[in-house]
C-alpha cells in the first residue's frame, strides 16, 4: 500500500498565478479530505469528497479555491488566482466507510505564493 | 459545536523521562478520539484511537492515552521518551461519521538531552 500521494512536494508561485495540487487516495477508499495547515489556524479542513461526489465545503475559504474528484483515484484542489495569504501546507487523507477506520494522510504540499 | 483543546503549545522533556500532553474536547456525547503524531515535512501518523470499551488506549511508539469522560480529556502519555519522539502532536475528535475531523492546535514536543 502506497498510502495517499500528493503532488508536488514543494510549489513556489507568484501573486496571480493558478495553482494545482494533486492527490491520488488509498485504493479503495471512498472518502478523501482536503486540509489547509498554518501557524495561525493550525489544521482546518476545507473540503471533502464521498464517492467522488463533494459533499461539505464549506471550510473553502474563497471562491478562488475550487476542488474535483473526478475518479475514485485522482482529486486536484485549484487556487486561481494566488495570494500570499494562501501560503500553507495541505493536506490530502482519505478513509473508508466505518466508524473504525481512521484518517491517512499524504505527506502535504507545501505552497509558498510570494 | 465540537472543539478540541491541546492547552500546551510547546512541551521541553528530558530523553528517558516521562510525558504526558493534554487533550480537553467539547462534544455533545462521546466522542471517537485520536491521536496524531507530525514530524517535520511529513503528514500525520495515526498513533491510537479511542472508539469505545476499555478507556485506556495503546498505540504504536509506546503512546498510551486516557480517556476520561469526567474530565472531557484524552491525554496523551509514554513513559519514557526517546529523542525520536520529538515532533508535532495533535489531538482530534470525530463524531462517528466520516465527516473528518476536528484538530486540536497541537503540541510542539520538544527532547533536550
Amino acid at each position: 500500500d502506497a498510502g495517499v500521494i500528493q503532488s508536488p512536494r514543494h510549489e513556489v508561485t507568484e501573486m496571480g498565478q493558478e495553482v494545482t495540487l494533486r492527490c491520488k487516495p488509498i485504493s479503495g477508499h471512498d472518502y478523501l479530505f482536503w486540509y489547509r495547515q498554518t501557524m495561525m489556524r493550525g489544521l482546518e479542513l476545507l473540503i471533502y469528497f464521498n464517492n467522488n461526489v463533494p459533499i461539505d465545503d464549506s471550510g473553502m475559504p474563497e471562491d478562488r479555491f475550487s476542488a474535483k474528484m473526478p475518479n475514485a483515484s485522482f482529486s486536484t484542489l485549484k487556487i486561481q488566482p494566488s495570494e500570499p495569504r494562501d501560503s500553507a501546507v495541505y493536506f490530502c487523507a482519505s478513509t473508508r466507510t466505518g466508524r473504525n477506520s481512521p484518517l491517512h494522510f499524504g505527506n502535504g504540499t507545501r505552497l509558498t505564493v510570494t | 459545536a465540537q472543539s478540541v483543546t491541546q492547552p500546551d503549545i510547546h512541551i521541553t522533556v528530558s530523553e528517558g523521562a516521562s510525558l504526558e500532553l493534554r487533550c480537553n474536547y467539547s462534544y455533545g456525547a462521546t466522542p471517537y478520539l485520536f491521536w496524531y503524531v507530525q514530524s517535520p515535512g511529513q503528514g500525520l501518523q495515526l498513533l491510537l484511537k479511542y472508539f469505545s470499551g476499555d478507556t485506556l488506549v495503546q498505540g504504536i511508539k509506546g503512546f498510551e492515552a486516557e480517556f476520561k469522560r469526567s474530565q472531557s480529556s484524552f491525554n496523551l502519555r509514554k513513559p519514557s521518551v526517546h529523542w525520536s519522539d520529538a515532533a508535532e502532536y495533535f489531538c482530534a475528535l470525530s463524531g462517528g461519521g466520516a465527516d473528518g475531523l476536528t484538530f486540536g492546535k497541537g503540541t510542539h514536543l520538544i527532547i533536550q538531552p
